[in-house]
């Protein structure tokens, strides 16, 4: 199935510092998703980004959060700074225009440790 | 707000025995999307059913849901377990307006042969 590709897989930054978490999403989707899944919970939505812009976010999408998606390359999420609070996994997703446009496909992560 | 929820965290069932994996939902909205989600070790949630029309049964690789509005509910079943399901299952819920994925707490299959 379509695949969707995330790097890097594991992350381990200082408490303070910027990080990027990067997706290549599946060619022709053209919505965007952010979730995060902290060790032993449920995923939780941050974010969904359409045509620049940002459509939706949650309360997690804190101000340090910023997501933007340049020129059709990768779709990033940064966090500047980082806090002990972020550490977690973030998985990106994306899903095609039109009816599809619910199915979100996901990618594998990235375990992101923030010390 | 929105909510799911998986009343088992954790299923171990023998191979070849029947899965129901239980999943009800809140939403103010009358007509939500329904999703399940498996996750095997290491690998991306993949998704496995969607449904957003009331009492129809949908099926794919061998598992099927019903979304059942009277009862806020979408359970998943197979008739016969396989190891190859031992995964984490997640289900899911799409609010009208909204793209955000409203996740349950996920339930772990364990299939023993």
């Amino acid at each position: 199935g379509p695949k969707v590709l995330q790097i890097p897989s594991h992350q381990i930054i200082d408490m303070g510092q910027m990080v990027t978490l990067n997706c290549d999403p599946v060619s022709n989707h053209l919505y965007f998703y952010w979730y995060k899944q902290i060790l032993g919970q449920q995923m939780e939505f941050l974010v969904n980004f359409y045509n620049g812009k940002v459509m939706e976010k949650s309360k997690l999408f804190k101000d340090q959060f910023s997501v933007e998606r340049p020129d059709g390359s990768y779709f990033t999420l940064k966090i500047q700074p980082t806090a002990l609070e972020d550490s977690a996994v973030y998985f990106c997703a994306s899903s095609a225009p039109g009816q599809s446009s619910y199915e979100q496909y996901f990618g594998p992560g990235t375990r992101l440790t923030v010390l | 707000g929105d909510s799911v929820t998986q009343t088992e965290g954790l299923v171990t069932l023998t191979e070849g025995l029947p899965v129901m994996l239980n999943c009800t939902y809140q939403t103010i909205y009358s007509n939500p999307f329904l999703f399940w989600y498996v996750q095997h070790l290491n690998e991306s949630p993949r998704l496995l059913l969607k449904s957003f029309t009331d009492n129809k049964r949908t099926e794919h690789q061998g598992f099927h849901a019903t979304l059942h509005k009277s009862s806020s509910s979408f359970h998943l079943q197979k008739s016969s377990a396989q190891l190859s399901d031992s995964a984490l299952y997640y289900c899911a819920l799409v609010s009208s307006g909204s793209w955000q994925l409203i996740f349950g707490s996920g339930t772990q299959l364990t299939v023993m042969p």
